[in-house]
């Protein structure tokens, strides 16, 4: 089973539409949270770092964190093509190492 | 501040040989983590260092090995290369790897490994 699991896509949303994307873990025990947005040929950007169960936003992003449920989904409202991308979900467990999910493919529509 | 930066951003060797890549992290980032990167394994975790001590390994052979100076720059090395050792080496750094907001990492470009 794989600890860190996401929906590899590619999802796609028009522009101006509000584009969702989950990730499920394994571990019970993390604590530490992130979203990664990484470009064609590029490095990972961190976007987001949640670490308590709610929402937290950040401009045009919301994180939402539920422990319970072990999942952590990332909204980008108002999706801009320039927001095309591969979204990586990170996670942090008891060893303190980051495991990182494969990834969803973002694709905003014009 | 500047980010982390990674040298040299492209190498090509042959099976057998060795690499040494380098990284230096965001100024005042005490954590170092590196990973590999491919395209039918994702993001993978190598290892981590902090104050020159590695803290953290993954699950990689002994042929990857890396160290961390006292100025926090970190080096990773690659003996004997496989062919499948080819793909993006990225490291990251973080303040000190622990914790809320501690342990938030920020990576460089990546190092694009290709073994012939």
């Amino acid at each position: 089973q794989k600890e860190v699991e996401q929906n590899s896509g590619p999802l796609s949303v028009p522009e101006g539409a509000i584009a969702s994307l989950n990730c499920t873990y394994s571990d019970r025990g993390s604590q530490s949270f992130f979203w990664y947005r990484q470009y064609s040929g590029k490095s990972p950007e961190l976007i987001m770092s949640i670490y308590s169960n709610g929402d937290k936003e950040d401009g045009r992003f919301t994180a939402q964190l539920n422990k319970a449920s072990q999942y952590v989904s990332l909204l980008i409202r108002d999706s801009q093509p320039s927001d095309s991308a591969t979204y990586l979900c990170a996670v942090v467990g008891y060893g303190q190492n980051f495991v990182f999910g494969p990834g969803t493919r973002l694709s905003v529509l014009p | 501040k500047a980010g982390v930066t990674q040298t040299p951003r492209y190498l090509i060797k042959t099976r057998g040989q060795q690499v040494t890549l380098s990284c230096s992290p965001i100024s005042g980032h005490r954590s170092v983590s590196w990973y590999q990167q491919t395209p039918g394994q994702g993001l993978q975790f190598l290892f981590e260092y902090f104050s020159e001590t590695q803290r953290n390994k993954g699950n990689f052979p002994g042929r990857f090995s890396g160290r961390q100076f006292s100025n926090s720059r970190s080096e990773m090395n690659v003996s004997t290369l496989e062919l499948g050792d080819s793909a993006l080496y990225l490291c990251a750094s973080s303040s000190d790897g622990l914790g809320t907001s501690g342990n938030e990492q920020f990576f460089g470009p990546g190092t694009r490994l290709t073994v012939l």
